[in-house]
């Protein structure tokens, strides 16, 4: 099935440094993907949508130059905290549109940011 | 897309059947019931999802009333696995290109 490799399932910064997440779609090509946020105790929030060869698009409220993402091929989008500070700190997931007859949206399984 | 409301948390013992209801007073003609979980610390897995009639798989059955203003996920023989968080989600298929917009959902807790 449609399968989503997201990297790194944790990692911890410094305030001010910037991280990069990756995901790749590994069985099928994502003109799109979504990135979301979540926050303890709260439901998955969508912060952009990424789309091959184009500019993301950005969710109300989501700071385009904090959050960069790219998606340079059909298979790879990334998204770069930069300078990332303690309230960034949360659990990132994204998500590419499937076959929706049989497996829906497929979700990478998210990445764990501390900002400390 | 079509607004959903979920309880909050629902408790079952292991080995039995979980049932989760979802009202979506609101669908369309043309709108899908998803159902996704997510286990803690992990991103949302999909379950089934169906049209109008009751669908099955490995994983749930999924009946929806006949007026398709509700449905009811069941997990005939819950395991401490299944603890997660249960989300109902309605689209319709030519939304493909937009995420999926997920509510609050259903915490659901299997006990031994």
């Amino acid at each position: 099935g449609a399968v989503v490799s997201q990297h790194p399932s944790w990692v911890i910064c410094k305030s001010g440094t910037s991280v990069k997440i990756e995901c790749r779609s590994l069985d099928f090509q994502a003109t799109t993907m979504f990135w979301y946020r979540q926050f303890p105790k709260q439901s998955l929030m969508l912060m952009a949508t990424s789309n091959e060869g184009s500019k993301a698009t950005y969710e109300q409220g989501v700071e385009k130059d904090k959050f960069l993402i790219n998606h340079a091929s059909l298979t790879l989008s990334t998204l770069t905290v930069t300078s990332a500070h303690p309230e960034d700190s949360s659990f990132y997931i994204c998500s590419a549109p499937g076959q929706l007859t049989n497996y829906g949206y497929t979700f990478g399984s998210g990445t764990r940011l501390t900002v400390v | 897309d079509a607004k959903t409301t979920q309880p909050p948390s629902m408790d079952c013992a292991e080995g039995r059947a979980a049932n989760l209801p979802c009202n979506h007073s609101t669908i369309s003609g043309n709108e899908y019931v998803y159902w996704y979980r997510q286990i803690h610390s992990q991103g949302p897995q999909y379950i089934i999802h169906g049209l109008k009639n009751n669908e099955t798989n490995e994983m749930a059955s999924l009946i929806i009333t006949e007026d398709r203003k509700s449905s009811t996920l069941i997990l005939p023989h819950a395991t401490l696995r299944d603890t997660a968080v249960y989300y109902c989600i309605v689209r319709g298929n030519s939304n493909s290109g937009y995420a999926l917009n997920f509510g609050k959902g259903t915490s659901l807790l299997v006990t031994p």
